[in-house]
């Protein structure tokens, strides 16, 4: 089983849409969890930290079931601006961050 | 703040040189940095963690007499790609830390090995 599992898309989504992307880890012992953003030819950029009581920015809600091993985030009101691949990223400790392979969403005008 | 750089952006060279790419945290201290590459439509893969002022520690798989890391300040890391083949042409990226939570991700380098 890998480490960090996303469906890899794409999903192309009207604009004003709501997407979701869902992400599962193995690592039971897992201590932080992150969103990243990554652009096409680019380096990740965080988006938001994921907490256990779910945490919001603006059109982004981040949640996390430490039950179910399982990491979500939600985006309402999609813009073209949001278009880029979402990355589920996994502290285990120790500093390292495991990343998975990313879900490329595409926002349609 | 936290702004990581590295340089340089893009390079291409031939098989059999070497290439170093530096990775600096301009407006914090990195206590640690990490050095990743990432294959085309492939998640970034870590190559080593490295502290400053002692041997970086590599990952699985990755040969450490071909990939060298130098951490010589908090404020820089080297990685220097010896011997280069093709297969070796991918995006590298580095990464900063000052403590255990965040990453800050340089802007990446992109190596072409002809």
């Amino acid at each position: 089983r890998k480490e960090v599992e996303q469906d890899p898309g794409p999903f192309n989504v009207p604009e004003g849409a709501t997407v979701a992307f869902n992400c599962t880890y193995s690592n039971s012992a897992s201590q932080s969890f992150f969103w990243y953003r990554q652009d096409c030819r680019k380096e990740p950029k965080l988006l938001m930290s994921v907490y256990s009581s779910g945490n919001e920015d603006g059109r982004f809600t981040a949640q996390l079931n430490r039950a179910s091993q399982y990491i979500s985030l939600l985006i309402r009101d999609s813009k073209l601006s949001d278009s880029a691949t979402y990355l589920c990223v996994v502290n285990g400790g120790s500093y390292q961050l495991t990343f998975g392979k990313g879900t490329k969403l595409s926002v349609i005008p | 703040g936290a702004v990581v750089s590295q340089h340089p952006s893009r390079v291409i060279c031939k098989s059999g040189t070497s290439v170093k790419i530096e990775c600096r945290s301009l407006d914090f201290q990195a206590t640690t940095m990490f050095w990743y590459r990432q294959f085309p439509k492939k998640s970034l893969m870590l190559m080593a963690t490295s502290n400053e002022g002692s041997k970086a520690t590599y990952e699985q798989g990755v040969e450490k007499d071909k990939f060298l890391i130098n951490h010589a300040s908090l404020t820089l890391s080297t990685l220097t790609v010896t011997s280069a083949h093709p297969e070796d042409s991918s995006f590298y990226i580095c990464s900063a830390s000052a403590t255990s939570y965040e990453q800050y991700f340089g802007p990446g380098t992109r190596l072409t090995v002809t």
